[in-house]
């Protein structure tokens, strides 16, 4: 069955550290890719998305992720993170073979 | 603007009701889902529909069920609410996941089954 890892529950960095969030996901065909955001108290967002192309997307506010075939992962990126990026994280995919599937989240918290 | 709302935004109820959570969009999306987010366990999906009349068991759908009888709407009923539901409830809907690639969630519906 399809599946979305994200191995970092809980992470903790001061202002402008840089940051990477891992996301794996275990499907062998095509696959569109997605980083949601949830910020305190309020609902889930898009923050960007992979459907084909370059495999480095860009997203809303500095966020990017690479899509890595080979590895099955999709990690996101932001160079220099804000006290304002406090928020849950959520990768999902979406293959022919399933609808969407979240992974488990990841709390990014940031000391400012 | 177009938007999709959830009532009620918090629920308290007791073992062995049945409850449920209403779900309205007006963006005119054919494709509606609930999920339920839990610690550790992130958004798991229980029912989706791909339009009227058509309704989908998802991941965690014992206990809970859909009816699509319009475009608008998609009710979750929890037929006789059990603790393991104590959950917060969201609703999105989106054009097409392929196309648009975007879901739209609504505001979330905490439910707490005593």
């Amino acid at each position: 069955a399809q599946s979305v890892s994200q191995h970092n529950h809980h992470v903790i960095l001061s202002e402008a550290a840089s940051l990477e969030l891992g996301c794996n996901y275990s499907y062998g065909g095509t696959v569109n890719l997605f980083w949601y955001v949830q910020y305190p108290g309020q609902h889930l967002q898009l923050l960007l998305k992979y459907f084909s192309g370059d495999p480095l997307v860009k997203g809303i506010k500095g966020f990017e992720a690479e899509f890595i075939k080979s590895k099955f992962s999709f990690n996101l990126r932001k160079p220099s993170v804000q006290w304002s990026d406090t928020a849950e994280y959520f990768c999902a995919v979406h293959s022919s073979a399933s609808k969407i599937i979240f992974g488990s989240g990841t709390r990014l918290s940031i000391r400012p | 603007d177009a938007e999709i709302t959830q009532s009620p935004r918090h629920k308290i109820t007791e073992t062995g009701r049945q409850v449920t959570l209403a779900c309205h969009q007006t963006w005119n999306h054919n494709n509606m889902f609930w999920y339920r987010q839990d610690l550790g366990h992130g958004l798991r999906l229980i029912h989706y529909s791909y339009g009227v009349q058509d309704t989908n068991k998802g991941e965690v759908s014992d206990g809970y069920s859909v009816s699509r009888s319009n475009t608008e709407d998609l009710p979750l009923t929890l037929e006789s609410a059990a603790s393991s539901q104590t959950s917060v409830y969201f609703c999105a809907s989106s054009e097409s996941v392929t196309t648009t690639g975007e879901l739209f969630f609504g505001e979330g519906s905490r439910l707490t089954v005593l």
